[in-house]
């Protein structure tokens, strides 16, 4: 079965500090793997896209790691500010002949001042 | 460049009332769309996805439908809501050579 899974479900963290989000699927056969930030009230916004080929993405202060092999994503964020308070989720495309994208539930990061 | 549009932005309706949300996109030709739903404090669920003019997918049993009468606009409707359609709608497109999908702001629905 096609799943994705995140982890933590939410996280606290001190503005200023780093923290790094998980997120390990099951998707057959894989395309690619996407970190989108929803902001609450708001459409999610694309951080960063990775192929079966790409390790690592950077996007400012945003940098997902991806393991293939294990089937592991990480998306770490530095020098957390404020406004990184937001949903984080997981997405995970499948490279059918038909469409098929598998989204996790999203970690809830607050950022405290 | 690409935008997506959607209203209205909020939405209040008594249970057994119908719906109509709206989702339009500029700027790009035969895209694919898509609805989905987000429950409070959960991911997004799949409703619709459409690849073009009349042609519509649904992804699970429920009290909504989707219809789309233009390339560029994708419309989710109700004959009668239920208090558990309540959530957040938001609609997205991409096309056949995009890497991602774009999502428009999204709708918030309340059902009384």
């Amino acid at each position: 079965k096609n799943q994705v899974e995140q982890s933590p479900q939410s996280l606290i963290i001190l503005e200023g500090k780093n923290c790094t989000l998980q997120c390990n699927y099951t998707v057959s056969p894989f395309s690619n793997l996407r970190w989108y930030k929803q902001d609450t009230g708001r459409g999610p916004v694309s951080l960063t896209i990775m192929t079966f080929s790409e390790n690592t993405k950077s996007n400012g202060r945003y940098t997902a790691t991806l393991d293939a092999d294990t089937k592991q994503s990480s998306l770490h964020i530095t020098a957390s500010q404020l406004s990184d308070s937001a949903s984080y989720i997981c997405v995970v495309s499948v490279n059918t002949g038909g469409f098929k994208t598998i989204f996790g539930a999203g970690t809830r990061l607050f950022v405290k001042a | 460049s690409q935008t997506i549009h959607q209203w209205p932005a909020t939405l209040v309706q008594p249970v057994g009332s119908p719906l109509s949300l709206e989702c339009t996109v500029e700027g790009t030709s035969n895209p694919n769309l898509y609805w989905y739903r987000q429950a409070a404090g959960r991911g997004l669920q799949l409703l619709f996805y459409s690849v073009g003019i009349g042609q519509i997918s649904s992804e699970v049993p429920q009290n909504l439908s989707a219809s789309r009468p233009q390339d560029r606009q994708f419309i989710l409707s109700s004959k009668k809501l239920l208090l558990s359609d309540s959530g957040f709608y938001l609609c997205a497109w991409d096309g056949d050579f995009t890497d991602e999908q774009f999502f428009g702001p999204g709708t918030r629905l309340t059902v009384l």
